[in-house]
């Protein structure tokens, strides 16, 4: 099946700087992906939507200075969360909707920790 | 309109059990209802998923049955093994319309 490889798994970083988070897909093209956040025992919650080559929107009440999205091409997009905070802290899980089926393929999350 | 209500919360069930769980939703425009599986500290996995054109699908140990009159659908795993102690989640979408719309999760836990 189709495979979405998301990088780092997990990241531990300093309190006040940026992480960049890769996600890939690996075998097909998907001009759009989701970003998700996860809190432990709860469901997914949609951050973004991610377009190749245009900006991403936001949901509601999520700040776009702070979650940086870039989709440059068809397989890849990434999220950087600037100064970072120890609220920040979270898994990160992004999607990747494949150009051809329309199907909808997971990565594998990355767990932040901010100290 | 756009919630996906799940159920139960938490659920255990014994080895070779049928473990049962519940999605109500309100947005009739939903035509695509998938269920994820996730483990700890793994993204969510599709598992199976259905198109309001049918009212039942079956792969393997894993049944979606759809009401599309009361807007209901639900996940049924046969023969219930310790391995697919998991978190579960329901999911719909209007095909094309760029955002799927999760349940709350059940936490699934087979007793060996």
């Amino acid at each position: 099946g189709a495979v979405v490889s998301q990088h780092p798994s997990w990241v531990i970083c300093k309190s006040g700087t940026s992480v960049k988070i890769e996600c890939r897909s690996l075998d097909f093209q998907a001009t759009t992906m989701f970003w998700y956040r996860q809190f432990p025992k709860q469901s997914l919650m949609l951050m973004a939507t991610s377009n190749e080559g245009s900006k991403a929107t936001y949901e509601q009440g999520v700040e776009k200075d702070k979650f940086l999205i870039n989709h440059a091409s068809l397989t890849l997009s990434t999220l950087t969360v600037t100064s970072a905070h120890p609220e920040d802290s979270s898994f990160y899980i992004c999607s990747a909707r494949e150009d051809y089926t329309g199907e909808l393929f997971f990565g594998e999350g990355s767990r932040l920790t901010v100290l | 309109q756009q919630q996906v209500k799940q159920s139960p919360q938490s659920l255990i069930v014994q080895k070779g059990g049928i473990s049962i769980i519940n999605c109500a939703y309100e947005n009739t425009a939903f035509d695509y209802f998938p269920w994820y599986q996730q483990f700890p500290g793994k993204g969510p996995a599709l598992l199976i998923a259905i198109r309001p054109d049918v009212s039942e699908k079956k792969e393997g140990r894993f049944t979606i049955s759809f009401n599309k009159s009361a807007k209901q659908f639900s996940l049924h795993i046969m023969d219930s093994q310790p391995g697919d102690s998991a978190t579960y989640f329901c999911a719909a979408e209007r095909w094309g319309a760029q955002k799927l719309v999760f349940g709350q999760g059940t936490r699934l836990t087979i007793n060996p």
